[in-house]
């Protein structure tokens, strides 16, 4: 059965370096979606993209993220100055779009740790 | 901003006993609702979605009840196994055009006992 994949599982990094967390969605699904799980809370929209641009983004979603599909399969979240706070459990989604199919599907998600 | 909310942190069951999950909403303009189990360190994995324009969807043992006027649905279990123990998050999204973002409850972690 076809499934999100998500790369790196873990990631340390510093406070003030870059990470750029890697998603490959399922194959034939046309929108594509992040969100983010800080410890103990709830799952939080982070941005959605379709046809190649963001169609909606959260307040989260400042100017220090950005996302990108630099080819047809790959899907990544750049964070371009990690925060001690942007210490989370980051997932990628993504829905095929078509008809009334409107279920996202989760990749196990990568956890950053932010020192 | 609690749009979407589930009220009961956790639930305990006996196995083979009926598990039933809550969940509400306030902002009407939802018209799309899933429910996804989650596991920890892993990711949600989708279990049953219903649109506004019913009111119960089922699916071997898992049924999801919307009642539209109260702004509340519910997953019904049953019967409930060992394997179900996970947090159950409901969430909500509009079908509208745009990004269909899914919004989370806060999840129900569901125990279910030998």
């Amino acid at each position: 059965e076809p499934e999100v994949t998500q790369t790196p599982s873990h990631q340390v990094t510093q406070m003030g370096q870059e990470v750029i967390l890697r998603c490959v969605p399922i194959s034939n699904h046309l929108y594509f979606y992040w969100y983010r799980q800080i410890l103990g809370q709830k799952v939080e929209f982070l941005v959605s993209f379709y046809n190649n641009e963001i169609s909606e983004k959260s307040e989260i979603f400042d100017d220090q993220f950005s996302v990108e599909r630099p080819d047809g399969s790959n899907f990544t979240l750049k964070i371009r100055s990690t925060k001690l706070e942007d210490s989370a459990m980051y997932f990628c989604a993504s829905r095929v779009g078509s008809g009334r199919q409107e279920t996202q599907y989760f990749g196990p998600g990568t956890r950053l740790l932010v020192l | 901003d609690q749009q979407v909310k589930q009220n009961s942190p956790s639930l305990s069951v006996q196995e083979g006993r009926i598990s039933i999950l809550n969940c509400d909403y306030t902002n009407s303009m939802f018209d799309y609702f899933l429910w996804y189990k989650k596991y920890p360190a892993e990711g949600p994995t989708f279990l049953i979605s219903i649109s506004s324009i019913k009111d119960k969807n089922e699916d071997g043992r898992f049924t999801v009840f919307l009642n539209k006027s109260a702004k509340h649905l519910s997953l019904h279990i049953v019967p409930s196994q060992p394997g179900d123990s996970a947090v159950y998050f409901c969430a909500a999204t509009r079908k509208t055009g745009g990004g269909n973002k899914l919004t989370f409850g806060t999840g129900t972690q569901l125990k279910v006992e030998l």
